[in-house]
C-alpha cells in the first residue's frame, strides 16, 4: 500500500539557517511527488513537485527537493530560511494509474523559525 | 481569482445537525476533493469526485454525502452530526490525473458539541 512518513512533527531553526525537511515514501512505481505549505488559518499551497526526469526540482519560495529512488526519499531543502516561512509542511504522493486521481499525504512537519 | 471557494468558514453544530459544507471552483478543473484534517493525522481524504457526474468513497466516508452538482461546484453533507466529526473541512480541485497538482480552498472549521 502506499504511504508517505514525515518523521519530524516539529522541527525549530533559527533565521538566516539552513533547512531539510525529511519525506520518504512507499509506491510501487515511479511516484508523483508534492511538496505544500500551510500557514495557519489557511489552505494548502504547492510549493513544489516531481515528476520525472531531474531528480533536483525548484520551486517557490527559495525551495527545492531532492528526489532519491534508491532511498524512497523526497527531501525538501531551503539554504536560509526567513521567519515568514514558519507554517506547517505536507509531503504527498499522486496514487494510482492514470485515472484513478488520489493523493496520499504525510502527517505534517510543524516548522518554528527563531529570531 | 478566486480559485477554490468554501463556505461558512466556521460552524458550529448540535450533535444530530445536518450540514451542507459547499464549495465552488473557477478553474474549470474536472476533479474535486474533499478532505478533513486532525491534529497530527495530516489530511484524509472523505469523498472526490474524478469528473462530473461521478463521486467516489475515499479513506474516511462513513458520515458523509457528496453532490457533484455541476462541473464547478462539489458540496459535502453531514446528515447527523457527531463530535467525531469535529475538524477542518478542505475542499480541493485539480485537472485529472494522479500527477496533476491540486488547490485548495481555505478550509471550513466544524465544531460539533
Amino acid at each position: 500500500a502506499q504511504s508517505v512518513t514525515q518523521p519530524d512533527i516539529h522541527i525549530t531553526v533559527s533565521e538566516g539557517a539552513s533547512l531539510e525537511l525529511r519525506c520518504n515514501y512507499s509506491y510501487g512505481a515511479t511516484p508523483y511527488l508534492f511538496w505544500y505549505v500551510q500557514s495557519p488559518g489557511q489552505g494548502l499551497q504547492l510549493l513544489l513537485k516531481y515528476f520525472s526526469g531531474d531528480t533536483l526540482v525548484q520551486g517557490i519560495k527559495g525551495f527545492e527537493a531532492e528526489f532519491k529512488r534508491s532511498q524512497s526519499s523526497f527531501n525538501l531543502r531551503k539554504p536560509s530560511v526567513h521567519w515568514s516561512d514558519a507554517a506547517e509542511y505536507f509531503c504527498a504522493v499522486g496514487a494510482g494509474p492514470s485515472g484513478t486521481y488520489k493523493y496520499i499525504f504525510g502527517t505534517g512537519t510543524r516548522l518554528k523559525v527563531l529570531a | 481569482n478566486a480559485g477554490v471557494t468554501q463556505t461558512p468558514k466556521f460552524q458550529v453544530l448540535k450533535t444530530g445537525q445536518s450540514m451542507t459544507l459547499q464549495c465552488a471552483q473557477d478553474m474549470n478543473h474536472n476533479s474535486m476533493y474533499w478532505y478533513r484534517q486532525d491534529p497530527g493525522m495530516g489530511l484524509r481524504l472523505i469523498y472526490y469526485s474524478a469528473s462530473e457526474g461521478t463521486t467516489d468513497k475515499g479513506e474516511v466516508p462513513n458520515g458523509y454525502n457528496v453532490s457533484r452538482l455541476n462541473k464547478r461546484e462539489f458540496s459535502l453533507r453531514l446528515e447527523s452530526a457527531a463530535p467525531s466529526q469535529t475538524s477542518v473541512y478542505f475542499c480541493a480541485s485539480s485537472e485529472r490525473g494522479g500527477n496533476q497538482p491540486q488547490h485548495f480552498g481555505d478550509g471550513t472549521r466544524l465544531s460539533i458539541l
